[in-house]
């Protein structure tokens, strides 16, 4: 199966911009998504990006695409404390076949 | 659009009862639904897949005897622990595909405490 590797935590002060990293094996995966789970909470589907594109920006989240490295950003700019939660990035061969990040754990301070 | 609900939400039971938690799309059709166990601060675990109208496909190590999973009708699935013991306790998370983006859509979990 595929690997997906996120760095486990990151802290940042409110009004500032995260960047949560994810990189992945398989170069198959048709579209890549970013998920956001709250406490005791299923998983969000916050964005994604087709894998032709290198970036897509969504009022104020950015994916960044970078294909030959293997490597997704989702980069939340003014990051807010509702926005502290565990973020998964996801992909695959298609929608029945999708693999998860161990999920990166973002805290903001007030 | 794309919403799928669980439950219950949250379940206490003794070791040696069944559990039924049910998955459901609200707003779609759903030929393919997931369930997946997640542990605590970890990543989703797959326990299977089901399609409706035929047996579910159960990942390596996952007891299909034990987690009873039935895809009756586009929109409900269910996941039936039988004889649960304590080492069940977990976060039950489905997910339903369709839509738009074609991905997985996830239901709120259920968080089961077998005492």
């Amino acid at each position: 199966g595929e690997d997906v590797e996120q760095s486990l935590f990151l802290s940042v002060r409110e009004g500032d911009s995260s960047v949560i990293n994810c990189t992945y094996t398989d170069s198959s995966s048709t579209y890549l998504y970013w998920y956001k789970q709250e406490p005791g909470a299923g998983l969000q589907l916050l964005t994604y990006i087709f894998s032709n594109m290198d970036m897509k920006q969504d009022q104020r989240l950015t994916v960044l695409l970078n294909k030959k490295d293997k490597h997704l950003s989702l980069r939340i700019a003014d990051t807010q404390t509702g926005d502290s939660a565990i973020y998964f990035c996801a992909g695959g061969p298609g929608a029945n076949n999708l693999f998860f990040g161990t999920g990166t754990r973002l805290t903001v301070i007030p | 659009g794309a919403v799928v609900s669980q439950h219950p939400s949250r379940v206490i039971c003794k070791s040696g009862t069944s559990v039924k938690i049910e998955c459901r799309s609200l707003d779609f059709q759903a030929t393919t639904m997931f369930w997946y166990r997640q542990f605590p601060k970890q990543s989703l675990m797959l326990m299977a897949t089901s399609n409706e109208g035929s047996k579910a496909t159960y990942e390596q190590g996952v007891e299909k005897d034990k987690f009873l999973i039935n895809h009756a009708s586009l929109t409900l699935s269910t996941l039936t622990v039988t004889s649960a013991h304590p080492e069940d306790s977990s976060f039950y998370i489905c997910s339903a595909r369709g839509g738009g983006p074609d991905t997985q859509y996830f239901g709120p979990g259920t968080r089961l405490t077998v005492l």
